[in-house]
C-alpha cells in the first residue's frame, strides 16, 4: 500500500505570494490532517478533514485554509505569505473512525518564503 | 484543556545505556496514546501505540512504553540505544477526534 504523498517536497516564494501544497492519503483513509513545524514552535496543528469538512481547526489565522477533495486528497492554501511561514507542512492521514488516532504522515513540503 | 507534557527538550545519553523519554498528559476522559519518531529530514512514523488492553505496548526496535493512568503518564524506554536510534520523539494523545502534541524530545546519542 503506498504511503501519504505530498507534493511539491520544496518550495520558495516570496513574500506577499501565495501557495498551495498538496496530500494524497493512504488509499482508505478519509481523515487528513495538517501541521506546520518550525525550530522554534515545534509542531502545531492546522486543520483535519473527514469526508470534505473540516472537522477540526488550530489556532491559524485565516491565511492558512484547506480542502478535501471526494477521493480523500487535500490542499492547503497559504495566502499573503510571510517570512514567518517558511516550515515544514506535513501532511497526515488516518481511517478517521476512532478521530485523531493513529496517523500516518508524508515526508512533508519544506516552504522557505523570502 | 487537554494538554501533553514532554518534560525533557533534549536527552544526551551514551550508546548502549539505557533511556527514558518521559510523557504526561491532562485529561479528564479516555484517551489513546502515542509515540511517533521523526529521524533527522524525515517525515513522522509512528513508533508506538496504546488503545486499549495491557499497559505495556512495544515497537518492533526495542521500545516500548507504559501507560499509566493514575499518574497520566505514557514514558517511553529502551535498555540499550544505538546510533541510529538518533531522532527526535513525540509523544501523543487522541481526545475528541484530535491528536495533542508534546514539544517533542531530542534523543542525542554519544559515541
Amino acid at each position: 500500500k503506498a504511503g501519504v504523498t505530498q507534493t511539491p517536497r520544496y518550495l520558495i516564494k516570496t513574500r506577499g505570494q501565495q501557495v498551495t501544497l498538496s496530500c494524497s492519503p493512504i488509499s482508505g483513509h478519509r481523515s487528513v490532517s495538517w501541521y506546520q513545524q518550525t525550530p522554534g514552535q515545534g509542531l502545531q496543528f492546522l486543520f483535519e478533514y473527514f469526508s470534505e469538512t473540516q472537522r477540526n481547526k488550530g489556532n491559524f489565522p485565516g491565511r492558512f485554509s484547506g480542502r478535501q477533495f471526494s477521493n480523500s486528497r487535500s490542499e492547503m492554501n497559504v495566502s499573503t505569505l510571510e517570512l514567518g511561514d517558511s516550515a515544514l507542512y506535513l501532511c497526515a492521514s488516518s481511517l478517521g473512525d476512532r478521530g485523531g488516532g493513529e496517523q500516518y504522515f508524508g515526508p512533508g513540503t519544506r516552504l522557505t518564503v523570502t | 484543556a487537554q494538554s501533553v507534557t514532554q518534560l525533557d527538550s533534549q536527552v544526551p545519553v551514551f550508546e548502549e545505556a539505557p533511556v527514558e523519554l518521559r510523557c504526561n498528559y491532562s485529561s479528564s476522559v479516555s484517551v489513546y496514546l502515542f509515540w511517533y519518531v521523526q529521524y533527522p529530514n524525515q517525515g513522522l512514523q509512528l513508533l508506538l501505540k496504546y488503545l486499549s488492553g495491557s499497559t505495556l505496548v512495544e515497537s518492533i526496535n526495542g521500545f516500548e512504553a507504559e501507560f499509566n493512568k493514575s499518574q497520566t503518564s505514557f514514558h517511553l524506554r529502551k535498555p540499550s540505544v544505538h546510533i541510529s536510534d538518533t531522532a527526535e520523539y513525540f509523544c501523543a494523545v487522541s481526545v475528541n477526534y484530535q491528536l495533542i502534541w508534546g514539544a517533542g524530545t531530542k534523543l542525542i546519542i554519544k559515541p
